[in-house]
C-alpha cells in the first residue's frame, strides 16, 4: 500500500522567515495531496491541495510542489506568523484506493515571536 | 454551513465493553470517513462509507464497525475494547467524487480504563 513520510518532525522558525515541510510517497498512482493542519486540540483543517495534473499552487503565505517524478511535495509558508504554530500534515490518496487518505507522520511547526 | 459534527466529545469505557461514535457530514456530502489519530501515531485510516455501503476499510480488526444512514450520519462501533483503542477518532466527509477534499469534525476521545 501507500506510505507516505514527512519531514522534518520538528521545525523552530523565527517570525517572518520561510518554513519549508517535505513529503515522499512510495506509489506513482496517487493523484491528490492535501496538507492539514492541526492546532491543539483542535481539528485538522485542510488548507491547501493539489492534484497530480498541477505542479504548484497558492494561497496569500502558503504555497505546495508537487514532482511526480521525484515523487515528493512540499508545504511552504512564508512570512510566519505566531498562530502558524501547529502540527501540519501531509496526505496522499489515489482513486484506485477508493478516496483513503494516507497521512505523513506530522511536523510540529512553532513560530518564535 | 454546519460544519461535520461528532458525538459524543469524550467517550470513557473499560476493556471489554462497546462503543459507539456518531457522526454527521456537512450537508451535501455523502462520503463519511472515520480515522483513528493515537497519541504519536499520527492519523490511520479506517473506514469509508459512501451511499450506504463500506466502500474501503483501514488495516484494523473486525471489532471496528459501522454503517452509514440514509441522511449519510454515520455511527463508528469497537467492539471488545482493548487499552489500545484509547484515542481521538475524526469523522471527516467529502463529496462523492474521486478525491474530494476531506472535511473533519472535531472528534471523539475514547479513554479505555
Amino acid at each position: 500500500g501507500e506510505n507516505v513520510e514527512q519531514h522534518p518532525s520538528t521545525l523552530s522558525v523565527q517570525e517572518g522567515d520561510s518554513a519549508v515541510i517535505k513529503c515522499t510517497y512510495s506509489d506513482s498512482a496517487s493523484n491528490y495531496f492535501p496538507w492539514y493542519k492541526q492546532e491543539l486540540g483542535k481539528r485538522p483543517q485542510l488548507i491547501i491541495d493539489i492534484r497530480s495534473n498541477v505542479g504548484e499552487k497558492k494561497d496569500q503565505r502558503i504555497a505546495v510542489t508537487l514532482n511526480k517524478t521525484a515523487k515528493h511535495f512540499s508545504l511552504h509558508i512564508t512570512e510566519t506568523q505566531p498562530e502558524d504554530s501547529a502540527v501540519y500534515f501531509c496526505a496522499a490518496s489515489m482513486i484506485a484506493a477508493g478516496n483513503k487518505l494516507t497521512f505523513g507522520g506530522g511536523t510540529r511547526v512553532l513560530v518564535k515571536p | 454551513e454546519a460544519g461535520v459534527t461528532q458525538s459524543p466529545t469524550h467517550l470513557i469505557k473499560t476493556r471489554g465493553q462497546q462503543a459507539t461514535l456518531r457522526c454527521s457530514p456537512i450537508s451535501g456530502h455523502t462520503s463519511v470517513y472515520w480515522y483513528q489519530q493515537a497519541l504519536g501515531l499520527g492519523l490511520q485510516f479506517l473506514l469509508w462509507y459512501d451511499e450506504g455501503e463500506e466502500r474501503n476499510r483501514g488495516n484494523f480488526p473486525p471489532r471496528f464497525s459501522g454503517r452509514q444512514f440514509p441522511n449519510y450520519s454515520s455511527e463508528l462501533n469497537v467492539n471488545a475494547l482493548e487499552l489500545e483503542d484509547s484515542a481521538l477518532y475524526l469523522c471527516a466527509s467529502s463529496l462523492d467524487r474521486a478525491n474530494q477534499p476531506q472535511h473533519f469534525g472535531d472528534g471523539t476521545r475514547l479513554s479505555i480504563l
